[in-house]
Formats: C-alpha cells, structure tokens, sequence
C-alpha cells in the first residue's frame, strides 16, 4: 500500500540552525500538510499546501516555517532558526484532493533542538 | 474551554473486553469526524472516517458521532492485544485543505 515517507526519521539540530524536514507524499494526491506533536501534547495543525501555494496555515506557521514542492515528489519543511520550543515530531500528511478526502501521515520526523 | 477534549488514560482491558472510547468537543460547527491509532514512534493511522451524526461500523469497530450533544465515541469489540496504542479523534469544519483538530489521545493497552 503506497506510503507517506518522511526522512530523516530522527534530527539533532543547534538553537539558530536552520533545518529542512523532507516528506515523500503518496504520489496520486494533491494536497500536503505537516502537522506536529510536542511530547506529551496533542498532534497540532501547521500547514495545507496545494497547486503550489499555502491553502491554509495555524498561527504557529509564523515567518519562521516555509514549505515548498521543489520538484514533483518532495515536499518539504523549513525552519529557519530553530528554537529550543520547536523540538517536537513533525508529521506530513497528504489527501487525494476530493472533498473531503481522508489524510495519510507519514511516520514523522523527531526534531530535536539543543 | 479547550476545542476537542478527550481522557488521555490510560485505559487497561482484558482480551476480548469491548472497548469504549469518547472525545467531546466545543465547535458545532464541525462536520468529519474521524479516529485514527497511533503506534509508538509511528505517524497516525486512518481508522474511521465519518460525515455529521450516526454510526458507521467497520469488523470490530464501530465510530459513534452525536452532534446535538457533541460527542464522538469509537468501540472496540473483541479488543486484541494488537488494539494496544493510541487512539486519537479528530475532527474538521469540512473542505479539503482545512486542519483537523485533534484530541490529545487515550492510550489503550489490551492483555492476553
């Protein structure tokens, strides 16, 4: 059954680096979202993508996050200068793009920030 | 008053028992209400997709949804030491691209 892929599984990063979280989406769908889940918290909503443009974004997605399709598989998340508040498990989700199709989430990315 | 509430657990049953887990929320404006498990260090999986009020079944689970008291319930029938994980609900205003808001999970563990 196809799969949402999501590398890498576990990243380490500085306070202030940057960081790009990759996300294969299932290759029929059209729209792609992350989400994300601080330990012990619930799994919040950060962004919708489709047709190449943000469709909707959580007040966490600040200046911070940008997401882009850099080519027709990937879909990725970039944090710019990563703060100790953003390790958490990053999930990326995707959906067939008919109303109200069912999201599929990948297995996420641990991103740590010391 | 917190969006979509749900008791984190945890919640132990013997194989077999029938299992029964709830999640209330705030917005009546909601409209897809959906549960999906999660497995330790694993992505949330789809387990059942529900449009407004009334049930829908699925083998062994059955998804509840009550709009006029909103309440959402997931049974588990015949639980299997396979069921143990967590099991979150979540729940969306409808139209593709729109966030689900989840609850924070009921961690479930089933004994043989």
């Amino acid at each position: 059954e196809p799969e949402v892929t999501q590398t890498p599984s576990h990243q380490v990063t500085q306070m202030g680096q940057e960081v790009i979280l990759r996300c294969v989406p299932i290759s029929n769908h059209l729209y792609f979202y992350w989400y994300r889940q601080i330990l012990g918290q619930k799994v919040e909503f950060l962004v919708s993508f489709y047709n190449n443009e943000i469709s909707e974004k959580s007040e966490i997605f600040d200046d911070q996050f940008s997401v882009e399709r850099p080519d027709g598989s990937n879909f990725t998340l970039k944090i710019r200068s990563t703060k100790l508040e953003d390790s958490a498990m990053y999930f990326c989700a995707s959906s067939v793009g008919t109303a109200n199709s069912p999201l599929h989430f990948g297995n996420g990315t641990r991103l740590t920030v010391t | 008053q917190k969006e979509v509430e749900q008791d984190p657990g945890p919640l132990s049953v013997p194989e077999g028992a029938i299992v029964s887990l709830n999640c209330t929320y705030s917005n009546s404006a909601f409209q897809y209400f959906m549960w999906y498990r999660q497995y330790s260090r694993k992505g949330p999986e789809l387990l059942m997709y529900t449009y407004s009020s009334g049930n829908k079944e699925d083998g062994r689970f059955t998804a509840q949804v009550d709009k006029s008291s909103k309440y959402i319930s997931l049974f588990i029938r015949d639980s299997q030491p396979s069921d143990s994980a967590t099991y979150l609900c979540a729940m969306t205003l409808g139209g593709t691209g729109t966030a689900l808001i989840f609850g924070k999970g009921t961690t479930l563990s089933v004994s043989s």
